[in-house]
């Protein structure tokens, strides 16, 4: 069991919108601006598309947008492309004793 | 471009002791606020975090296999390596390392540059 939790599937229609949430407690998402969002295909590496809950690496497209209440992020994804569709990864540092958490991941799938 | 590629082999046998190499370029282990990590996926499963190694040689595990794990480095020929003893099939898995970088960088604190992954396949 994952220590960050996200729901196991969401989808939308190419144009649409999807928010993926990520909750963890105070310890971790609550506790730090250190959340990170990664995109994964099937068979490849994860790639970084947020950090700091926020920010975008260069060459992410502005449609990924983050944010954080409490114990919660979440990931947001306007203007659904086909190219979207993958597996998304929640992270968050929680601290000197544990470290680094993942989320147990959310499929998105494009309609 | 910074770059990591993870090596060792694709089957071990149960109770038997995981290397694995990874070999970065792009970067050297020795400036100030580099660290590799390593991280785990399970086949169809989530990512796990396993540990880490920063430019001082500070070590970080998990605390759920810290007494199985040690991460090393040798920042000569930019290697960073993990040993996981007393495999079992759960530990059967594609093995990747990943560039992080604390504070004082303007992209830190996240998993910027990920290698291809190896898998490892642990049975008898």
């Amino acid at each position: 069991q994952s220590a960050l939790t996200q729901p196991r599937s969401v989808s939308g229609s190419p144009g649409q919108s999807v928010t993926i949430s990520c909750t963890g407690t105070s310890s971790d998402v609550g506790g730090y601006n250190y959340v990170s969002w990664y995109q994964q295909h099937p068979g490849k590496a994860p790639k970084l598309m947020i950090y700091d809950v926020s920010k975008r690496p260069s060459g992410v497209p502005d449609r990924f947008s983050g944010s954080k209440s409490g114990n919660t992020a979440s990931l947001t994804i306007s203007g659904l492309q086909a190219e979207d569709e993958a597996d998304y990864y929640c992270c968050s540092y929680a601290g000197s004793y544990t470290h680094w958490v993942f989320g147990g991941g959310t499929k998105l799938t494009v309609l | 471009q910074v770059t990591l590629r993870e090596s060792g082999p694709a089957l071990v046998k149960p109770t038997q002791t995981l290397t694995l190499t990874c070999t970065f370029s792009g970067f050297s282990l020795s400036t100030s606020g580099m660290c590799v990590s390593w991280i785990r996926q399970p086949p169809g499963k989530a990512l796990e975090w396993l540990a880490l190694i920063d430019w001082d040689d500070d070590k970080y595990y998990s605390t759920s296999l810290k007494t199985r794990l040690t991460i090393s480095k040798d920042t000569s020929k930019n290697q960073v390596v993990l040993t996981m003893t007393n495999m079992d099939p759960v530990d059967t898995a594609t093995y990747y390392c990943a560039r992080i970088r604390t504070s004082g960088y303007d992209l830190s604190d996240a998993f910027d540059i990920w290698g291809q992954g190896t898998m490892v396949t642990v049975s008898s």
